[in-house]
């Protein structure tokens, strides 16, 4: 059974500090997909990114960067210079080819960003 | 581009009311989702369909019935809801089941039964 946690219910932090928000999963497939979703107040769910189990490449998209570890089942995701737009639930899940595209959702962790 | 829809996007039910939520894509997407977000537990699936005219069970389907007639519609029944099925749907879809397809959510429906 494939299973995400996020350790980290809620993290609050001033406008500008970096934070990141702890991911770890538990699959006993070999290939799978780990992805990161962002749930604004406004209620949608937006995707943010996707990485590959065989790409331990760490990614770097402006302020975001996530560091994918096999090796510790870890898949971190920090914001660096938080702003106030910053301030959402999100998500870590997991899909594997097995799983016929379902995801498996970790509980959340809800960022609030104070000016 | 409207991608997911879902409707209604808020509702209140009695114990013992039934409803259905309706999901509908215009991005000609195979596989669809009915998801649940609780606090604290993420989101998990209730129901899912990998093409028209099919439909299969989640991690928590039970109270919840599905279809999908269409290719661009997926359809969420409660028959008789109960409290706890208090919770925000989502509904999602993806082009692809191979695992590494994003799914695309729908902005969601808070259903409140008292």
């Amino acid at each position: 059974a494939q299973k995400v946690t996020q350790a980290q219910t809620e993290i609050s932090v001033v406008e500008k500090e970096d934070v990141t928000l702890d991911c770890v999963y538990e699959t006993r497939d070999t290939t799978y997909y780990l992805f990161w979703y962002k749930q604004p107040p406004s209620g949608e769910l937006v995707f943010l990114i996707r990485r590959n189990s065989f790409d331990e490449q760490n990614e770097i998209s402006g302020r975001y960067s996530w560091n994918f570890q096999k090796s510790t089942s870890s898949f971190n995701f920090t914001i660096t210079a938080s702003q106030v737009v910053d301030s959402a639930v999100y998500f870590c899940a997991l899909s594997s080819p097995k799983g016929g595209n379902m995801l498996t959702f970790g509980g959340g962790t809800r960022l609030m960003v104070k000016p | 581009n409207a991608g997911v829809t879902q409707t209604p996007k808020f509702r209140v039910l009695k114990t013992g009311q039934s409803m259905t939520l309706l999901c509908a894509q215009d991005m000609n997407h195979e596989y669809m989702y009915w998801y649940r977000q609780d606090p604290g537990m993420g989101l998990r699936l209730i129901h899912y369909s990998v093409g028209e005219g099919t439909t299969a069970k989640g991690e928590v389907p039970d109270g919840y019935n599905v279809s999908r007639l269409k290719k661009q519609n997926f359809l969420l029944g409660l028959e008789s809801a109960a409290p706890s099925q208090t919770s925000v749907y989502f509904c999602a879809s993806s082009y692809t089941d191979r695992g590494y397809s994003p799914l695309h959510f729908g902005n969601g429906t808070r259903l409140t039964v008292t």
